[in-house]
Parts: structure tokens; sequence; C-alpha cells
């Protein structure tokens, strides 16, 4: 079964520097798909950047971008110019693409990483 | 605007009763989820919907019910069954189970005591 291992409980970062969450993940596959998703105090889950595993390019959105290290297992988040409203939650989430008659493991999320922004 | 509903965003049940938490989307999507969220953990699957009148268990199943009768709509039982029902509990739903993204609801925080 996939295992997604965020390490980093609690982060803090001092306004308009850069931030790196770590997520590690488990799997035996070869095509997946790996997501960080943000979960603000008002507890919404929102997409921030997701990645296809067969390419090798690091997704970019904004000021979010990934360093995605397949043969390492790993696939960090970095947050650029971070802003007040960075702060939240992040989870690292892994789904995998062909989708199998046990669903269960279909889509696993990390424990997530809680990011405070300072002033 | 098209989106997913919870309601209520909080809910209070005394232990032994029943209680029913509401998703509603308009997004026209196939399939539904629901997951469960505790402190310090992530994101667990309670049910999966694939389709209208179709349903399937998820990693936590145990203590939980769920219908689809409706495109639109796949509600959640708590039952008294359920040991320790307190904690957040989210719906997400996706344009099919193939889709590889998800969106999520507000969520609903329910206490039992």
């Amino acid at each position: 079964a996939q295992t997604v291992t965020q390490s980093q409980p609690e982060m803090s970062v001092q306004e308009a520097e850069t931030v790196t969450l770590s997520c590690t993940y488990d799997t035996s596959e070869s095509d997946y798909y790996l997501f960080w998703y943000k979960q603000p105090p008002s507890r919404q889950m929102i997409l921030v950047i997701r990645q296809e595993a067969y390419k090798q390019q690091n997704a970019t959105e904004n000021r979010f971008s990934v360093n995605f290290q397949k043969a390492a297992k790993s696939f960090s988040l970095k947050i650029s110019d971070s802003q007040l409203g960075d702060a939240a939650m992040y989870f690292c989430a892994y789904r995998t693409r062909y989708i199998r008659d046990n669903y269960g493991q279909n889509f696993v999320f990390g424990p997530g990483t809680r990011l405070s922004v300072l002033p | 605007d098209g989106g997913i509903t919870q309601s209520p965003k909080y809910l209070f049940r005394k232990e032994g009763q029943n209680v029913t938490l509401s998703c509603e989307q308009n997004l026209n999507h196939d399939a539904m989820y629901w997951y469960r969220q505790d402190p310090g953990q992530g994101l667990r699957l309670i049910y999966y919907s694939q389709i209208v009148n179709d349903f399937q268990k998820g990693d936590i199943a145990e203590g939980y019910s769920v219908s689809r009768e409706k495109k639109e709509s796949f509600p959640l039982t708590v039952t008294s069954a359920q040991k320790n029902p307190t904690a957040f509990y989210l719906c997400a739903s996706s344009i099919g189970t193939a889709s590889y993204e998800q969106y999520f609801g507000p969520g609903t925080r329910l206490t039992v005591t």
C-alpha cells in the first residue's frame, strides 16, 4: 500500500521569504499523480499544485513550485515571497493513475504540515 | 456559482444518536467522496460513489452509511455504532474516479457528547 510522509508537523517563515515543505512517499507504481493541498483556518481544502509522475518537468503555479525527485520518491513544495494568506495546513497527497477494484488506496494523504507566516 | 456545499458547519449530538451530514454539489460530477479528518492525521476515506445508486467502502467505513439517490447528493450517516464519531468531515467530488483532481466542500465539524 502507498504511504505519504510529511516529516515537518510545523514550520514558520518570515513574510516575503521562501519556505520549502517536505513530502516523501512510498509506492511500487511507476505512474501516478502527486498533489499539494492547502487547508486555511476556514478548513476549505484548496488544490495548490499537481504533478504527473511521467513528466520530468517540475510543476509551477505562480509563487508555488515543486521539486519532484521520482527516484528518491520526494515531492517538496516551495513557496516563494510568502504572504500572510499562505498560513495554513498543507497536505501532500498521492493518487494512483489506474483505478483498481479496491479503491481505498487510490488517494492517500500525508498528515500535514502547519505553516505559520510571521509578519 | 458551482461548488460543493456541506451543512451544517457545526453539529452536536448526544451519544447513541444517529446523525446525517449533508453534501450537495452542482458541478455535475459523477464521483463523490466522504473523508474524515482528525488532528495530526491526514484525510481518511470513509465511502465513495462513482455513480448514482452505487457506492463503495473506503478505509474506515465501519459505523457509517451513505446513499446516492441523486447525482447531486451524497449524505453520510454517522451511526451509534461508530465508536469515536467526533471529527471533522469533508465531502469531495470529481468528474469521475479516473479524474485526477478532487474538489472539496467546506466541511462539517461533528461533536458527540
